[in-house]
């Protein structure tokens, strides 16, 4: 069966710090990857998403990039963080072939 | 006007209530709608999905769209305390990597014991 691991859980950073968020997907060859933020009151917001190895799509223009190095590792990155960069960051996927994600268990990004 | 429209509520209700959660949405070329059941701190969770009109039951719970008037329902009945989450709905246009969805921003409903 497919699984998917997201870490860490929690994160308190410091402004200007760097970031690295890691997704992993078990299971499956080929999914469709993607990374959302999801603050109070806003709902899901889509950054990126990636159809294969080193395809990454940019929804919002932010301190944020996303890569992917392998084909079932997805990446989120920051030079600096900001204030703003707060929240909790989930990794999905998708077979491309069936409806709907699958969702990680999600990272609180605390930025100090 | 946003694609997707949803009530956040919070919505509070007793136990063995019947719940409705609803959405509006503004693209007709949306075909496939998805509630999504998220507990506090976790990631969603697809609950169950229906493709173009019509009703789907899965024990408790009923979807239905009604794509004439843009608007989607979930039903919960006999709630349950593990009830108690936030509703997201969402809807695409098809399957396949260059279709995204696109989420309301979620209702959380509290079921009282």
């Amino acid at each position: 069966s497919q699984t998917i691991h997201q870490w860490p859980a929690t994160l308190v950073q410091p402004v200007g710090s760097p970031l690295s968020l890691e997704c992993t997907v078990e299971g499956t060859s080929n999914p469709n990857l993607y990374w959302y933020r999801q603050a109070a009151g806003r709902g899901l917001q889509l950054l990126f998403y990636s159809v294969g190895i080193g395809q990454i799509s940019s929804e919002v223009p932010q301190n944020l990039s996303a890569s992917r190095p392998q084909d079932r590792q997805f990446i989120l990155s920051s030079k600096k963080l900001l204030l703003s960069d707060s929240g909790f960051y989930l990794c999905a996927w998708s077979p491309g072939t069936s409806v709907g994600y699958t969702f990680g268990s999600g990272t609180r990004l605390t930025v100090v | 006007q946003k694609e997707v429209e949803q009530d956040p509520g919070p919505l509070s209700v007793p136990e063995g209530a019947i719940v409705s959660l609803n959405c509006t949405y503004s693209n007709s070329a949306f075909q496939y709608f998805m509630w999504y059941r998220q507990y506090s701190r976790k990631g969603p969770e697809l609950l169950m999905y229906t493709y173009s009109s019509g009703n789907k039951e899965d024990g408790r719970f009923t979807a239905q769209v009604d794509k004439s008037s843009k608007y989607i329902s979930l039903f919960i009945r006999d709630s349950q305390p593990s009830d108690s989450a936030t509703y997201l709905c969402a809807m695409s246009g098809g399957i396949g990597g260059s279709e995204k969805l696109v989420f309301g921003k979620g209702t959380k409903l509290t079921v009282n014991p």
